[in-house]
């Protein structure tokens, strides 16, 4: 049973330019979260998708928008790329039971703005 | 406003002794608070939940309290290994077990030497 699997594992990109991050949730789960995680810091959360649709939303701008697809697959756009924008971006997935479940994570995208 | 909060400072301990780490949180009322461990360039690993009518959790060697009126979370490692060296993030839900977003701590880092 694959676990969450996150595409591309590393990634550098330009300020101004635009990056998708992809995100497929483990087997059975219907909820895919997104964070952004800077050097020493927490996992901050960005967003999170249900039956296709954000659901909640963290404190980040507009530039970051995501998607979710019908095989619960998710994508995370971020546009008009900052060199604050540099974080480990991890996809965590889990199930929407109403109740609370533990978070599976994926191994993180790593994007660098340069 | 609220905040959590974990060891700022890195606990370095010898091998086999007990690994003790904080959680403290304000203006908060979780439902419930998550342990998680992190390897360096990987995604957070769930090891522990605790429900605010929990006092204390066991799970193997990992012992995990919860006091809502202190509002502090204890993380155990008893006989701790060299293997157990990770940061360690504690994580609660805002929003009263509504299976949503996650506010993470900034993380503990511990280093356990042979």
């Amino acid at each position: 049973d694959a676990g969450v699997t996150q595409s591309p594992t590393h990634l550098i990109k330009t300020r101004g330019q635009q990056v998708t991050l992809r995100c497929s949730p483990k087997s059975g789960h219907d909820t895919v979260s997104w964070y952004q995680q800077a050097l020493g810091q927490g996992p901050q959360f960005i967003f999170q998708y249900y039956e296709e649709e954000e659901r909640q939303r963290g404190n980040f701008p507009d530039r970051f928008s995501g998607h979710q697809f019908p095989n619960y697959s998710s994508e995370l756009n971020v546009n008009a790329l900052l060199l604050g924008d540099s974080a480990l971006y991890l996809c965590a997935s889990s199930f929407f039971s109403g109740d609370n479940t533990e978070a599976f994570f994926g191994q993180g995208t790593r994007l660098t703005v340069v | 406003s609220q905040k959590i909060e974990q060891n700022s400072e890195a606990l370095n301990i010898q091998e086999g002794k007990t690994a003790t780490l904080t959680c403290n949180y304000t203006n908060y009322s979780p439902a419930y608070l998550q342990w998680y461990r992190q390897d360096p360039g990987r995604g957070p690993v769930f090891l522990l939940l605790i429900r605010e009518n929990e006092k204390e959790k066991r799970k193997e060697r990992l012992k995990v309290t919860f006091d809502t009126t202190l509002k502090q979370s204890l993380f155990h490692i008893t006989a701790s290994q060299p293997a157990d060296s990770a940061t360690y993030l504690c994580a609660l839900d805002p929003l009263y077990n509504q299976g949503g977003k996650l506010i993470f701590g900034q993380g503990t880092e511990l280093s356990v030497k042979p």
